[in-house]
């Protein structure tokens, strides 16, 4: 069965970076787009980073284009996302999620989530 | 940049039909996607290509999606049903999200 295990999640100060991974199972990895979404505390889900299935296309949110780095390695079946220059507002648990649906990106997996803190 | 507006909460007695709606720009011509998220937990899909279910979700869960507007409805609420909703687009090359509502089984 499909299985995403976040991974990296802590507590980090302003400025500093931080790399999350997404350890991905039970599916054809290189078959599909991988996503980052993250939920603060008490809010909602905001969408953070895209990546097509070969690594060709990346795509992000404003909120973090330039700091935040998506990545995978195939061979791993690893999704990664390297934060840079954190701030408060980043704190968030972190979900990888499957991109389904095509051309219209649902997710029908998502992994449990990784909590990141950013805080002096 | 596409904004989605959903209501912040809805309140329905069990076995009522609850109706969440999340509005934006000409949204009948894009796809729609819902998730259902209780707490500490992970969303679930409950409905996606703005009216198909995935297997494992009950009937009582359906979509509709038209103009300004999409809807997700619930009939036969149960208090298992009593969670944060949200909706989804893709809007050129990223992804929407909708505010969420908190749905009340009173």
């Amino acid at each position: 069965h499909v299985q995403l295990v976040e991974s990296g999640g802590g507590v980090v100060q302003p400025g500093r970076s931080l790399r999350l991974s997404c350890a991905a199972s039970g599916f054809t990895f290189t078959n599909y787009g991988m996503h980052w979404v993250r939920q603060a505390p008490g809010k909602g889900l905001e969408w953070v980073a895209l990546i097509w299935y070969d690594g060709t296309n990346r795509y992000y949110a404003a909120s973090v284009k330039g700091r935040f780095t998506i990545s995978r390695d195939n061979s791993k079946n690893t999704l990664s996302l390297q934060m840079n220059s954190l701030r408060a507002d980043d704190t968030a648990v972190y979900y990888c999620a499957r991109q389904d649906c095509a051309s219209t990106s649902c997710f029908s997996y998502w992994g449990q989530g990784t909590l990141v803190t950013v805080s002096s | 940049s596409y904004v989605l507006i959903q209501p912040p909460s809805v309140s329905v007695a069990p076995g009522q039909t609850a109706r969440i709606t999340c509005g934006g720009n000409n949204i009948g011509s894009k796809s729609v996607h819902w998730y259902q998220q209780k707490p500490g937990q992970a969303p679930v899909l409950v409905v996606y290509d703005d009216r198909d279910r995935p297997s494992g979700i009950p009937e009582r869960f359906s979509g509709s999606n038209s103009g300004n507007t999409a809807t997700l409805t619930i009939s036969r609420v149960e208090a298992g049903d009593e969670a944060d909703y949200y909706c989804q687009v893709w809007h050129t090359s990223s992804v929407v999200f909708g505010g969420g509502t908190k749905l009340t089984v009173l």
